[in-house]
């Protein structure tokens, strides 16, 4: 079985100052790990994603995350907030070779001028 | 040229009516699937269908039956619609594991 935890429903940042989205999986086979990005009324786009390769991956907007099997994370950083992230951000598990893709609970990021 | 598109947009309805929401896709992708969003914006699976052949099924009340006329089109039927039903609908498909995209959603209103 496969599921993803998100910590902090919503987190709050200042323009300008570094973002860190926590998200930590559990999996029984080796996971393919995503973040997703939803801003208000739309769609998800997808930011990155980890399908075994280079541990730490680098997404569209500046964002990166690094997958870490010991400590079963895949938190997602960047560097600088503008003010055009604040969105929902939600982290998502599947498994090698297709499936359904199971997403944590989402967190809402803000950022303040 | 969208990749996942889904119509309508924006669904208002009454308790107890039947509705379709559709869903294509360009991408060539083998698998697609229905998420629920709820209010509180958490993302659920409900079906998922490969080469036409449905493979989930995620406890998903018998109201609602998806339909995939070929692998590039999966439409969703909901009958008799509850107040519970109100939500947005994600139309997606992938290839594998590589990548999965997502429409922009179905916002079903139902009143």
């Amino acid at each position: 079985a496969q599921s993803v935890t998100q910590l902090g429903s919503h987190v709050s940042v200042s323009e300008g100052a570094l973002v860190l989205l926590r998200c930590n999986y559990s999996s029984s086979v080796p996971p393919y790990l995503f973040w997703y990005v939803q801003y208000p009324n739309q769609g998800l786009q997808l930011l990155l994603k980890y399908t075994s390769a280079a541990t730490l991956v680098k997404g569209i907007n500046g964002f990166e995350a690094e997958f870490k099997k010991s400590e079963t994370s895949f938190h997602l950083t960047k560097p600088s907030a503008h003010m055009s992230d604040a969105a929902e951000y939600f982290c998502a598990v599947s498994r090698k070779g297709g499936g359904k893709l199971i997403f944590g609970q989402g967190t809402e990021l803000s950022v303040k001028p | 040229d969208t990749a996942v598109s889904q119509t309508p947009k924006y669904l208002v309805t009454q308790m107890g009516n039947d509705k379709s929401i559709k869903c294509e896709q360009n991408l060539g992708h083998d698998t697609m699937y229905w998420y629920k969003q709820d209010s509180k914006k958490f993302l659920k699976i409900m079906f998922s269908y490969n080469n036409k052949e449905l493979i989930i099924n995620e406890t998903v009340p018998n109201r609602f039956s998806p339909k995939s006329p070929d692998k590039a089109h999966l439409n969703l039927h909901i009958n008799s619609l509850e107040l519970g039903d109100s939500a947005v609908y994600f139309c997606a498909s992938s290839w594998q594991a590589e990548g999965y995209t997502f429409g922009s959603g179905t916002r079903l209103t139902v009143v």
